[in-house]
Order: C-alpha cells, then sequence, then structure tokens
C-alpha cells in the first residue's frame, strides 16, 4: 500500500487570499497524480492528471506542479472564492494500477 | 457533464441482508471503479474492471463482490451485511486507464448496516 499524504488538513482562508496544499507520495512506482474537487453532497471532480517530472497545469485561478523525483504535488488556488470551498483530493496511480488517495485538505472561503 | 449514477443514495439495512448497489454509465467507458470511504478517512479502491468479464480487487481487502457483465454495469454485491460494512461507496469510471485519463464519479452511495 502506497502512503499518500494531504497538508494542511483543513484551511479557512478569506476570500480573495492566495492558498496553497502540498500532496506528497513515494516516488518509486509512481505512474501519475490526480487532483479532484470534492464539494459536499456532490461528486468529486477531476482538476487535473499529470503523469511527467515538471509538469505544470493550470484551469482558470487553480494550476498544480508535480515533482516526481522529491514525490510531491502543489496544487494553487489565486484569489480563493466562496465557491472554491470543497474538500481537494490528490490520488497516485502506480505502476501496478493500483490508486491510492490521501486524505484530502478542506478549504473553507470566508466572504 | 458526467453521466454515471449510483442507486440507491442511501440504504439502511439490518444484519445478515443481502444488498446490491448499482452503478451505471452512459460514455461508453471500459474502466469502472468501485471506492469506499469510511467517515474522516480516504477513499480506498475495492474493486476495478478493465471492460466486460474483467474484474479486479483493489488494495483494500472487501467482502463485497463485483460483476461486469455489460459495459455500462457495474454492481457489487454484499452476500450478508455486517455493520463493519458501514461506510460510503462511491463507483467512477475512465476512458481509459486512469493513469492518463480523469475518472467521473458518481454521487455515491452511504450504507448504514445495523
Amino acid at each position: 500500500i502506497l502512503n499518500v499524504e494531504q497538508s494542511p488538513q483543513s484551511l479557512h482562508v478569506q476570500e480573495g487570499d492566495s492558498t496553497n496544499f502540498t500532496c506528497s507520495f513515494p516516488s518509486s512506482n509512481f505512474y501519475a497524480l490526480h487532483w479532484y474537487r470534492w464539494e459536499t453532497a456532490k461528486s468529486p471532480e477531476a482538476l487535473f492528471v499529470m503523469t511527467l517530472n515538471g509538469d505544470e497545469k493550470k484551469k482558470g485561478r487553480i494550476s498544480a506542479t508535480l515533482n516526481t523525483k522529491e514525490g510531491y504535488s502543489y496544487l494553487y488556488i489565486k484569489g480563493s472564492q466562496p465557491e472554491d470551498s470543497a474538500t481537494y483530493l490528490c490520488a497516485i496511480r502506480d505502476n501496478f494500477n493500483k490508486f491510492y488517495f490521501g486524505s484530502g485538505t478542506k478549504l473553507n472561503v470566508k466572504p | 457533464e458526467a453521466d454515471i449514477y449510483q442507486t440507491p443514495r442511501y440504504l439502511v439495512i439490518g444484519t445478515g441482508k443481502k444488498i446490491t448497489l448499482e452503478c451505471s454509465q452512459t460514455m461508453g467507458h471500459d474502466k469502472m471503479y468501485w471506492y469506499q470511504q469510511d467517515p474522516g478517512m480516504e477513499l480506498h479502491l475495492i474493486h476495478y474492471s478493465y471492460g466486460v468479464n474483467s474484474t479486479e480487487k483493489g488494495d483494500l481487502s472487501s467482502e463485497s463482490t463485483v460483476s461486469r457483465i455489460r459495459t455500462e454495469h457495474f454492481p457489487l454485491t454484499l452476500e450478508s451485511a455486517r455493520p463493519s460494512h458501514t461506510s460510503q461507496y462511491l463507483c467512477a469510471s475512465s476512458k481509459g486507464l486512469a493513469g492518463t485519463y480523469e475518472q467521473y464519479f458518481g454521487p455515491g452511495t452511504r450504507l448504514t448496516v445495523t
């Protein structure tokens, strides 16, 4: 079993603040990393799929980077809005096609 | 917009009953997955399928079984429910191997076994 750690567990920010979360994972057997956003009472929604060391992806105000050699990924949100409030999940797929999720970072953006 | 459905959304059932959680997708995806999540814990992969007649166990041991007779349908069965099976069950699908393709998740089934 592959251990995926996310930090912080929760985060409270004011509207307009920029924020970032970390996903750490063992770099051996790495195949791909997924970021998801999970709003309460909804289904998890895929944000990014990243496979290559140095990958950077962006979608609107949200971006992510990947370092497979040292085993981490950062997710950034620029100018947080209340609608960004959700739990952000990181998942790793290993070379054996197994998926391992972190426990998530719960973001609360206050207006 | 993802088209993946799970029924029931909520289920409260007594110990010893047989239950089937339904999952269907209309996207024609070959790959389908079942995850289990206990409150406050991570999602754990319990079953996955590469296509019709293909099923594999995930990293978390589970007493449930799955079948994949049709591409669009991936039901999960518990022959005899126990309180330890109380959890949330999420179904997902992807176009290709989910390492490079995103997974689409259903809304989940919240199961309580009394």
